[in-house]
């Protein structure tokens, strides 16, 4: 089973909201990362985990806030976005070299 | 040089044809790569992974690794038009701090005509 759930699916926002995605696996993984994707574009890294520390920041806005409670779970919070923000954001959890992805959170930021 | 290169395409393959996918990459140290098929508005999927020189079969598709030429592919035999879809090759690529990325290709949009 390499199952990765995220909710919610969808999500519009407005620029002054705060919210958050969720992201869930029980495979035992104990790397998760988030990424943004645009549309035609590939995944592009946003945070890295790894046994539930924060190892990898690759310069994102501080208006993203990632949380690692446990080993299972990542949070992306979100706050004060811009339209530009707007994209699919993808979780992940790796097993040995591998990561698999979940199905994404599609945002739109208005 | 981006690290990881891929031809965008549009690639369209007759129904039954192979498709054939390139990569090429830039670390000469890389170790693991890795062939996703994203659908339009869904997530990436893994197709294939491959770690060592050669082919390696699974079903339908075939991926193959040459680390002297630093090139990886993706074969797909009997190509069905359920196989259109945006195909994503990534490597895992060692950053200047020690850490290890998965990089990805622009990805190739491949379209199976009937």
């Amino acid at each position: 089973d390499t199952e990765v759930t995220q909710t919610p699916k969808h999500l519009v926002m407005g620029m002054t909201n705060k919210k958050s995605l969720k992201c869930e696996q029980h495979m035992g993984h104990r790397a998760m990362y988030w990424y943004k994707q645009k549309a035609k574009k590939p995944p592009e890294l946003m945070f890295v985990y790894s046994y539930e520390k924060l190892s990898i920041n690759e310069s994102v806005p501080s208006r993203f806030s990632p949380e690692c409670p446990n080993s299972s779970l990542l949070n992306l919070h979100l706050h004060a976005l811009q339209p530009e923000d707007s994209a699919l954001y993808l979780c992940a959890s790796r097993l040995g070299e591998t990561q698999y992805f979940g199905p994404g959170t599609r945002l739109l930021v208005l | 040089q981006k690290e990881v290169e891929q031809n965008s395409g549009p690639l369209s393959v007759p129904e039954g044809a192979i498709a054939s996918l390139n990569c090429t990459y830039s670390d000469r140290v890389s170790q693991s790569f890795f062939w996703y098929r994203q659908y339009s508005g869904k997530s990436p999927e893994l197709i294939m992974s491959i770690y060592s020189n050669g082919d390696k079969e699974d079903g339908r598709f075939t991926a193959q690794l040459n680390k002297a030429s630093q090139y990886v592919s993706l074969l797909i035999r009997d190509s069905q038009p359920s196989d259109s879809a945006t195909y994503l090759c990534a490597v895992n690529i060692r950053s200047n701090f020690g850490n290890e990325k998965l990089t990805f290709g622009t990805g190739t949009r491949l379209t199976i005509i009937p």
